[in-house]
């Protein structure tokens, strides 16, 4: 069974510039997250979909940040302007409904804002 | 006071000791206490999973939960090479927390 895939792996961009994050969760799995892992830090939430649903974004930047999961599947993450302090690791997670608080990972996309 | 803490290490050993990692938490409420190991440059990778106190074993390693004073420990047995990671302390209610991370060294 295919894991979460997230792409690109990484990205470096000059800040003001606009940089979008993409991810395919594992088959199945109905709740998708985003969290940002600044460097000797935890995973931080973003934003947590239940299918199509953002049902926590909280913690979502929302001046800069916008995210969207159409057909309850794929999703993507956008920054727009990136700034200086938007740089670290942003990770997509998954769960599968009977499982609901084991979270899957993909590798996540390295950004790295200049 | 940050929910879920746990000392950033890095924590070094040699081939075959045995490892602890530690961390505290200060939500009773919280339901269920996990820990995933995070290598360099991967996400992170779900350990050890639990929802009540007490020990639960899987091979070399031993995740122990003391809810009433809000504890969590991993111990690694026999530790090797490969257990060199972050290891994440993750516990949660409605939502789920992430301490910082332990930074394990296993030296052969």
């Amino acid at each position: 069974e295919a894991g979460v895939v997230q792409s690109p792996r990484y990205k470096i961009i000059e800040k003001k510039q606009p940089v979008a994050f993409w991810c395919n969760p594992i088959s199945g799995h109905n709740t998708l997250y985003w969290y940002r892992q600044n460097l000797g830090q935890g995973p931080e939430l973003l934003i947590r979909y239940e299918n199509e649903e953002a049902v926590d974004d909280s913690q979502l930047p929302k001046d800069r940040f916008s995210a969207e999961r159409l057909k309850g599947v794929d999703s993507t993450l956008k920054i727009q302007p990136a700034e200086l302090g938007d740089s670290a690791v942003y990770l997509c997670a998954s769960s599968p409904t009977s499982s609901a608080n084991i979270q899957y990972f993909g590798a996540g996309t390295r950004l790295s804002v200049l | 006071q940050k929910e879920v803490e746990q000392d950033p290490g890095p924590l070094s050993v040699p081939e075959g000791a045995i490892v602890s990692l530690n961390c505290t938490y200060s939500n009773s409420a919280f339901q269920y206490f996990m820990w995933y190991r995070q290598y360099s440059r991967k996400g992170p990778e779900l350990l050890m999973y639990t929802y009540s106190s007490g020990n639960k074993e899987d091979g070399r390693f031993t995740a122990q939960v003391d809810k009433s004073s809000k504890y969590i420990s991993l111990f690694i047995r026999d530790s090797q090479p490969s257990d060199s990671a972050t290891y994440l302390c993750v516990t949660g209610g409605f939502k789920t927390i992430f301490g910082a991370g332990t930074r394990l060294f296993v030296k052969a």
